[in-house]
C-alpha cells in the first residue's frame, strides 16, 4: 500500500519569508496529491491539489510541485502571513478505492 | 463552514459508558469517512462508506461501531472505550467519481473525545 512521509515536522519562518514542505510517496501509480491545512479547533481543509499529468500548480501565494520520477511533491507558500500558521498535511491515494493516506503533518509558525 | 457538521464537539465519557458521535453532510456527497486524529497518528482512517455501504474497516476494534443510515448521515457508536481512545474524531465526505477519480474530502470540525 501507499506510504507517505512528510518533512519537516515543524517549521518556523519570519513573516514575509517563504515556506516549503516536502512529501514523498511510495506507490508510483498514485496520480492525485492534495494538501490540507488544519487550523486550531477545525478540521483539515483542502488548499491545493495536483494530478500527475502536471508538474506544478499555483493559486495566489501557494503552489505545489510534483516530481513523479523521484516520487515527491512539495508545498510552497510565498510571502507568509501570520494567518498561514497552522498544521499542513499532504496525502496520496491508497492503491485502490477512494481512500487517502496522509503524511504526519507539519506545524508551520509564522512569526510577525 | 465546510458543509459537514459533527456533534457533539466535546465528549467526556467513562470506560463503561455508551455514547454516539454524529456526522451530517449537506453537500450531496455519496462517500463518508471516519478518521481518528491523535498525537501518535495524526490522521488515521477508520471507516469508509460508499453509497451507505461499508467498504473499509481499517482494523478498528469492535468497541467502535459505525452506522450509515443514508448518504447524508454517519454515526460512530462507542462502548467500553479505553483511555488510549481519547482523540479528535473527524468525519469527512466526498463525491465518488468511480475508480479513476479522487475527489476532495470535506472534513467536519471533529469531536474531541476524552475517555476517563
Amino acid at each position: 500500500g501507499e506510504n507517505v512521509e512528510q518533512h519537516p515536522s515543524t517549521l518556523s519562518v519570519q513573516e514575509g519569508d517563504s515556506a516549503v514542505i516536502k512529501c514523498t510517496y511510495s506507490d508510483s501509480a498514485s496520480n492525485y496529491f492534495p494538501w490540507y491545512k488544519q487550523e486550531l479547533g477545525k478540521g483539515p481543509q483542502l488548499i491545493i491539489d495536483i494530478r500527475s499529468n502536471v508538474g506544478e500548480k499555483k493559486d495566489q501565494r501557494i503552489a505545489v510541485t510534483l516530481n513523479k520520477t523521484a516520487k515527491h511533491f512539495s508545498l510552497h507558500i510565498t510571502e507568509t502571513q501570520p494567518e498561514d500558521s497552522a498544521v499542513y498535511f499532504c496525502a496520496a491515494p491508497q492503491e485502490y478505492g477512494n481512500k487517502l493516506v496522509f503524511g504526519a503533518g507539519t506545524i508551520l509558525r509564522v512569526k510577525s | 463552514e465546510t458543509g459537514v457538521t459533527q456533534t457533539p464537539r466535546h465528549l467526556v465519557m467513562g470506560m463503561t459508558n455508551k455514547k454516539s458521535l454524529k456526522c451530517e453532510q449537506h453537500l450531496g456527497h455519496n462517500a463518508m469517512y471516519w478518521y481518528k486524529q491523535s498525537a501518535k497518528k495524526p490522521l488515521e482512517l477508520m471507516f469508509v462508506y460508499n453509497f451507505k455501504e461499508q467498504t473499509e474497516n481499517n482494523s478498528v476494534p469492535s468497541r467502535f461501531s459505525p452506522e450509515c443510515p443514508n448518504s447524508s448521515h454517519l454515526f460512530l457508536h462507542l462502548h467500553t472505550l479505553q483511555p488510549e481512545d481519547s482523540a479528535l474524531y473527524l468525519c469527512a465526505s466526498s463525491s465518488l467519481l468511480g475508480s479513476a477519480g479522487y475527489n476532495e474530502q470535506f472534513f467536519g470540525p471533529g469531536t474531541r473525545l476524552t475517555v476517563l
